[in-house]
C-alpha cells in the first residue's frame, strides 16, 4: 500500500463548477498536508497547507483534512481554465510523499 | 535568481552513458531534496540533503544513482551506467529548514531521456 492514494482522474468540468480533489494516507502520524499545484512541464508549487485535522480556506481552495478516516481534500469554488494543472497531494515526514496527482482540465 | 535552478534543463543522453544533473537551491536554504518524476506519476522521493550531508537517501534506487553537496549549497546528482528505465524528470526542491511547517520550493526540472 502506497503511503498516500490520490484519485488519478483526470477531471473535466466547466468553468464556475465546483471541483473535488481526494486523497487518503496510511500512517495516523501523519502531521502535515499539502497541496501542491504543478502546471504542464513546470515544477511543483505549494498551494494549501494544514496541519492536523480541520479546514482552511484561502480564496476560492478550502483544503480539509480528516484524521479519522485518514481523508484529505481540496475543493475549488467557481473554478477557472487558470485552475487546469495537475494537483499533488502531500505529507510530510522528513521529506514530502505525494500522492500520483489528479489531472484537472477547467474549460470555457 | 530568486527561485531553485536546475540545469539543464533538458538532456538526451545515451544508454551506458554518465549525467550529471546539477541543482541551485534558494540562499540561505539549509534543505536540499532531489525527486524523481514519471510521466503521469507524483514525484518519488531520491535523497534529501541537510548541509552538506545526505540526511535520507533511502530513496535512491540503486548503487547508478548518487549525490552531493559539497558546500552546502548546489548539489548534483549523478547517474551512471543509464538505463532507458532513467528516462524522467529530475526535481530539485529546497527548503529554509527540513520541517513540516516550512515550505519547499522546487525547479522546472530536468526532463533526462535515455536513448
Amino acid at each position: 500500500q502506497k503511503e498516500v492514494e490520490q484519485d488519478p482522474g483526470p477531471l473535466s468540468v466547466p468553468e464556475g463548477a465546483i471541483v473535488s480533489l481526494n486523497c487518503t494516507y496510511s500512517n495516523s502520524a501523519f502531521q502535515y498536508f499539502m497541496w501542491y499545484r504543478q502546471y504542464s512541464r513546470k515544477g511543483p508549487e505549494l498551494l494549501m497547507y494544514t496541519y492536523s485535522s480541520g479546514n482552511k480556506e484561502d480564496g476560492r481552495f478550502t483544503a480539509q483534512v480528516d484524521k479519522s478516516s485518514k481523508y484529505i481534500s481540496l475543493f475549488i469554488r467557481d473554478s477557472q481554465p487558470s485552475d487546469s494543472a495537475t494537483y499533488l497531494c502531500a505529507t510530510y515526514t522528513d521529506k514530502l510523499i505525494f500522492g500520483t496527482g489528479t489531472r484537472l482540465q477547467v474549460f470555457p | 535568481g530568486a527561485g531553485v535552478s536546475q540545469t539543464p534543463s533538458n538532456k538526451v543522453t545515451e544508454k551506458g552513458k554518465y549525467v550529471e544533473l546539477r541543482c541551485d537551491p534558494i540562499s540561505g536554504h539549509t534543505a536540499l531534496y532531489w525527486y524523481r518524476q514519471s510521466l503521469g506519476q507524483g514525484p518519488e522521493f531520491l535523497i534529501y540533503f541537510q548541509g552538506t550531508g545526505a540526511a535520507d537517501d533511502s530513496g535512491l534506487p540503486n548503487d547508478r544513482f548518487f549525490a552531493v553537496r559539497p558546500e552546502g549549497s548546489v548539489s548534483t546528482l549523478k547517474i551512471q551506467r543509464t538505463e532507458r528505465g532513467d528516462s524522467a524528470v529530475y526535481l530539485c526542491a529546497s527548503s529554509l529548514i527540513p520541517q513540516g511547517n516550512t515550505e519547499a520550493f522546487f525547479g522546472q526540472g530536468t526532463r533526462l531521456t535515455v536513448v
